[in-house]
């Protein structure tokens, strides 16, 4: 089973509506979560920190289940702009790596 | 402020040459990354440096070697390299006690033929 699994998509979705899609990860000692972004052929940005509370940043709002053991990424009237695939990167007890997700596609359409 | 730049761009090799990537970081970050990128995977960790001086393997670190020059750069060698070495390459860094953010550089996009 990989360490963090997420749903490639392709997430076809109108302009203006809103796409929600989750991240699975195996390790419970996990203690950091993030959605990164990365356009086509470009480097991955990071987009929002995870917090155990759910935190929102504009229309973008990620939420935490650690009892399930996933994260959420919800993107609320969507723009052209968000195309691009969404990696669920999760940071391990270790403290000093990251793992990564193997993203899922977002196709905002008009 | 350039962050992170990583050289060169683009690079075809044939099966058995060796080649380096060279990665630069002008944020002062002490720890410093390399990645692999194969369509429909995540990234995966070839080798760290958590901080100038030393190096550590990730996930796939067979078939590549690294140095960590000084602080700045952090360089990723191919000795002998082979198809299964086509990917697309990223250098990221972080500095330690400002969260776990990476910044990443634009990526070398390696062929090996």
């Amino acid at each position: 089973r990989k360490e963090v699994e997420q749903d490639p998509g392709p997430f076809n979705v109108p302009e203006g509506a809103t796409v929600a899609f989750n991240c699975t990860y195996s390790n419970s000692a996990s203690q950091s979560f993030f959605w990164y972004r990365q356009d086509c052929r470009k480097e991955p940005k990071l987009l929002m920190s995870v917090y155990s509370s759910g935190n929102e940043d504009g229309r973008f709002t990620a939420q935490l289940n650690r009892a399930s053991q996933y994260i959420s990424l919800l993107i609320r009237d969507s723009k052209l702009s968000d195309s691009a695939t969404y990696l669920c990167v999760v940071n391990g007890a270790a403290g000093n790596k990251l793992t990564f997700g193997g993203g899922t596609r977002v196709l905002v359409k008009p | 402020n350039a962050g992170v730049t990583q050289t060169p761009k683009f690079q075809v090799l044939k099966t058995g040459q060796s080649m380096t990537l060279q990665c630069a970081q002008d944020m002062n970050h002490n720890s410093m990354y390399w990645y692999r990128q194969d369509p429909g995977m995540g990234l995966r960790l070839i080798y760290y440096s958590a901080s100038e001086g030393t190096t550590d393997k990730g996930e796939v670190p067979n078939g590549y070697n690294v140095s960590r020059l000084n602080k700045r750069e952090f360089s990723l060698r191919l000795e002998s390299a082979a198809p299964s070495q086509t990917s697309v390459y990223f250098c990221a860094s972080r500095e330690p006690g400002q969260g776990y953010e990476q910044y990443f550089g634009p990526g070398t996009r390696l062929t090996v033929t």
